[in-house]
């Protein structure tokens, strides 16, 4: 099993531009999570899925949009990077009760 | 509105120590609570997760205690290693019919040989 996959690892953008990082599980969960890492601020969720078809807003969603393309798959999209969006993307997934939480390895993105 | 908080931010230690990392929250309503370790430009890996019914779980050199009426939690490492560097983070999960985790913002721990 592979657990949680996040692509790309690394990625730099121009402020403006668009782009899409992608999130796989292979655990059977039904419920994924999109956070963000910055120095000093902890992680802080941006929007998660309870079960497949459903999205909801975290703590931090204004300039992201997520698609639960199936029970697998959880995208995050950035419309317009800001350099306020730099940081270490994480995304993550849980089964059933307890609810434990698995991590992918991060995608780091630098907005210039 | 639940508030997680670590401290210290940051701890250094001999080889061998035992040593206690610290994690609050302010609202004790939580399903559960969850350690992770966290190595440099890596990903978070699950140690210990405690039910709210539980009031410790154990996994090798490592015991997490739970005591919600304080909201407070523990990570207690015995006989500290350099391999345990590595930056200690915890999560709340509450009851409010939400899925969402809140996360302190860590314990950076040294371990020196």
């Amino acid at each position: 099993n592979a657990g949680v996959t996040q692509t790309p690892k690394f990625q730099v953008l121009k402020t403006g531009q668009s782009m899409t990082l992608q999130c796989a599980q292979d655990m059977n969960h039904n419920s994924m999570y999109w956070y963000r890492q910055d120095p000093g601020m902890g992680l802080r969720l941006i929007y998660y899925s309870a079960s497949e078809g459903t999205t909801d807003k975290g703590e931090v969603p204004n300039g992201y949009n997520v698609s639960r393309l199936n029970k697998r798959e959880f995208s995050l999209r950035l419309e317009s990077a800001a350099p306020s969006q730099t940081s270490v993307y994480f995304c993550a997934s849980s089964g059933t009760y307890p609810y434990e939480q698995y991590f992918g390895p991060g995608t780091r993105l630098t907005v210039t | 509105k639940q508030e997680v908080t670590q401290i210290p931010a940051a701890l250094s230690v001999p080889e061998g120590e035992n040593l206690v990392l610290n994690c609050s929250f302010t609202d004790s309503a939580i399903y559960n609570l969850q350690w992770f370790r966290q190595d440099p430009g890596k990903g978070l890996t699950s140690l210990l997760l405690i039910q709210s019914s539980q009031r410790e779980q154990t996994s090798g050199r490592l015991n997490a205690s739970l005591d919600k009426s304080s909201g407070r939690s523990t990570l207690y490492i015995a006989a500290s290693q350099p391999g345990d560097s590595a930056t200690y983070l915890c999560a709340v999960r509450g009851t409010s019919g939400t899925y969402k985790y809140i996360f302190g913002t860590g314990t950076r721990l040294k371990v020196l040989a």
